[in-house]
């Protein structure tokens, strides 16, 4: 039963450098989240989808691009990466109104 | 102003305990509303949906004031498994837009023996 699979789990960049985080979910889920945790703060909302073929701005877009490939797979791009970029990211899922979740979080550094 | 805010913490208490969570949203198009429990950086899981009537789960208990926007988190006899992170989340919905879930920064809590 693998609910909310991200990838990869560890990564680290150089500056500059480019990378996509893979996120899945096998719930048939219509909502997808990308969120960035960084420390003393919450979840801080990156990008989301409401539903297939719509994405919509979070709290902190700012470096992010995302994709909604099909209802599944919603990816985050980071396309030229800073170190202010370094953190936690999950990816969450669910239906409108209902809890989220999460998958087991990327951890990114950039150098 | 953040959309969702909560009490700074950290909160240290003694076993058996009573500690209460505050948090209040600013965004009135707010529908739902959750607790998440989040341990040691991992990923966080719900702990329980807030009612408008108020809701209980054996320790916990949930409460919520519309009009003030205003959510609370009641643990009652304080277990040292209780210690964790606990997040204020609300749903804002838009009618073109969907739902966005908004989290709060955390209240952390350390149960001691």
């Amino acid at each position: 039963n693998a609910g909310v699979t991200q990838t990869p789990k560890f990564q680290v960049l150089k500056t500059g450098q480019s990378m996509t985080l893979q996120c899945a979910q096998d719930m048939n889920h219509n909502s997808m989240y990308w969120y960035r945790q960084d420390p003393g703060m919450g979840l801080r909302l990156i990008y989301y989808s409401a539903s297939e073929g719509t994405t919509d701005k979070g709290e902190v877009p700012n470096g992010y691009n995302v994709s909604r490939l099909n209802k599944r797979e919603f990816s985050l791009r980071l396309e030229s990466a800073a170190p202010s970029q370094t953190s936690v990211y999950f990816c969450a899922s669910g239906y409108l109104n209902s809890p989220l979740h999460f998958g087991n979080g990327t951890r990114l550094t950039v150098t | 102003r953040k959309e969702v805010e909560q009490d700074p913490g950290p909160f240290n208490v003694p076993e058996g305990a009573t500690v209460a969570f505050n948090c209040t949203y600013s965004n009135s198009a707010s529908q739902s509303f959750f607790w998440y429990r989040q341990d040691c950086r991992k990923e966080p899981k719900l702990l329980m949906s807030v009612y408008s009537s108020g809701n209980e789960d054996g320790r916990f208990t949930a409460q919520l004031n519309r009009a003030s926007q205003y959510i609370s988190l009641l643990i009652r006899d304080s277990k040292l498994s209780d210690s964790a992170t606990y997040l204020c989340v609300v749903n804002i919905v838009t009618y073109n837009q969907g739902g966005k879930l908004i989290f709060g920064q955390g209240t952390e809590l350390s149960v001691k023996p």
